[in-house]
């Protein structure tokens, strides 16, 4: 069936490194993928979406390539700051929408 | 985020008494979910909803009912709340097609 792998953590990174947080992903067809970012005590927020290959999703200086050749939807960033610190989620939608599948998370901590 | 509202935000019970989470969303969004999120364990799927008065079951869904009796409610119920119930509870609601989810704050549950 259709899954998310994506790199385990902790990271812990210094003010102004590049991030990457590997996600690779099995599927079935023409899936769409995401990244979610969870901070202490809140729910996951959207942080970027793409729907199909060659796509890429950015915000907020993240961002990430749907690879359909290495099913891959690696997360990075160029320069983290303190304020990125939180947990990271890749995620899969199959090509109808309906089903979704989550990746275990990948906790961030960036220090001054 | 999308007018997702969990309640209530934190709940200390005891084992054996009936528990009720509600999920309130003004999207007007079709499909709707609940997940528990524990550490080791990402995200998972406890039951969703993909109308009103449709719902399915996920992959934790032994210990839990829904409802759905209109649109923007989803209710999750744990008809006698065991320790192993304790943890932190996600509703989410989805739009048509490949929409991502978007996610309420959460609901803290300890069973003690």
């Amino acid at each position: 069936g259709d899954s998310v792998t994506q790199m385990e953590g902790p990271v812990t990174l210094s003010e102004e490194a590049f991030l990457t947080i590997n996600c690779t992903y099995t599927a079935t067809g023409y899936p769409s993928l995401f990244w979610y970012v969870q901070y202490p005590g809140e729910g996951l927020q959207l942080l970027l979406k793409a729907t199909k290959a060659d796509d890429k999703g950015s915000n907020k200086g993240f961002e990430a390539t749907y690879r359909k050749e290495t099913t891959s939807f690696h997360l990075e960033k160029g320069s983290v700051q303190v304020s990125d610190s939180a947990v990271y989620f890749c995620a899969l939608s199959d090509q109808t929408g309906n089903q979704f599948y989550f990746g275990t998370g990948t906790s961030l901590t960036v220090i001054p | 985020d999308a007018g997702i509202t969990q309640s209530p935000r934190h709940k200390v019970t005891e084992t054996g008494t009936p528990v009720t989470l509600r999920c309130h969303q003004t999207e007007n969004h079709r499909y709707m979910y609940w997940y528990r999120q524990d550490p080791g364990h990402g995200l998972r799927l406890i039951h969703y909803s993909y109308g009103v008065k449709d719902t399915d079951k996920g992959e934790v869904s032994d210990g839990y009912s829904v409802s759905r009796s209109k649109t923007e409610d989803f209710l999750l119920t744990l008809e006698s709340a065991t320790s192993s119930q304790t943890s932190v509870y996600f509703c989410a609601t989805r739009g048509e097609g490949t929409q991502p989810q978007h996610f309420g704050d959460g609901t803290r549950l300890s069973i003690l």
